[in-house]
């Protein structure tokens, strides 16, 4: 069974500009949850897709955004990027219910010069 | 505000020592528990996770206990390896259920 996929796996973008990144997740998973990971402040949650409906969102400004299509695959958009956004952004599917068990795919480095 | 956090920051062992890595949470109100690893550069890999109405969960040479009340989790890993050297987060799911707050993590290196 194939796991979380992210793409791309490395970026490069300057400040101002914006960027997406791609979640495709485990066949069958229906949520889609996405964490921002830093040295400083390490592991933040960023908001919860199901069925195409944001669940629940995190504490950041409105420059970050997603969105799930009906085939359980995500994309964040960052617009109008800062230093500060520089990070290892993680994408986790589960199969949605409360109990459920995350599965994390290996994450998109971003790096804003 | 739930609240994890872990202790040691950083921990270094020789190999075939047992090891406790211990985390304590704010909030006990939680769905579960769950413990990750996180090896450079990669992402998390689930390890164990622990519903709020259970006390423990074991895989091979990993066992995870929970005591809601008091706010506690430990990870005991049996004779550990070199192969075992990465960093393990702690993170409960708690308001919402699948809203993860994560400790800042326990550095481990096993020494050959």
């Amino acid at each position: 069974k194939a796991g979380v996929t992210q793409t791309p796996r490395y970026l490069i973008k300057t400040r101002g500009q914006q960027v997406t990144l791609s979640c495709s997740p485990i066949s069958g998973h229906r949520s889609v949850s996405w964490y921002q990971q830093t040295p400083g402040q390490g592991l933040q949650f960023l908001f919860e897709y199901f069925s195409e409906t944001q669940r629940n969102k995190g504490n950041f400004p409105g420059r970050f955004s997603g969105r799930q299509f009906s085939n359980s695959r995500s994309e964040m958009n960052v617009s109008t990027l800062e230093l500060g956004d520089s990070a290892l952004y993680l994408c986790a599917s589960s199969l949605g219910q409360d109990y459920s068990p995350l599965h994390f795919g290996n994450g998109t480095r971003l790096t804003v010069t | 505000k739930q609240e994890v956090t872990q202790i040691p920051a950083a921990l270094s062992v020789p190999e075939g020592e047992n090891l406790v890595l211990n985390c304590s949470f704010t909030d006990s109100a939680i769905y579960n528990l769950q413990w990750f690893r996180q090896d450079p550069g990669k992402g998390l890999t689930s390890l164990l996770l622990i519903q709020s109405s259970q006390r423990e969960q074991t895989s091979g040479r990993l066992n995870a206990s929970l005591d809601k009340s008091s706010g506690r989790s430990t990870l005991y890993i049996a004779a550990s390896q070199p192969g075992d050297s990465a960093t393990y987060l702690c993170a409960v799911s708690s308001g919402s259920a699948r809203q993860l707050t994560f400790g800042s993590g326990t550095q481990l290196t096993v020494l050959p």
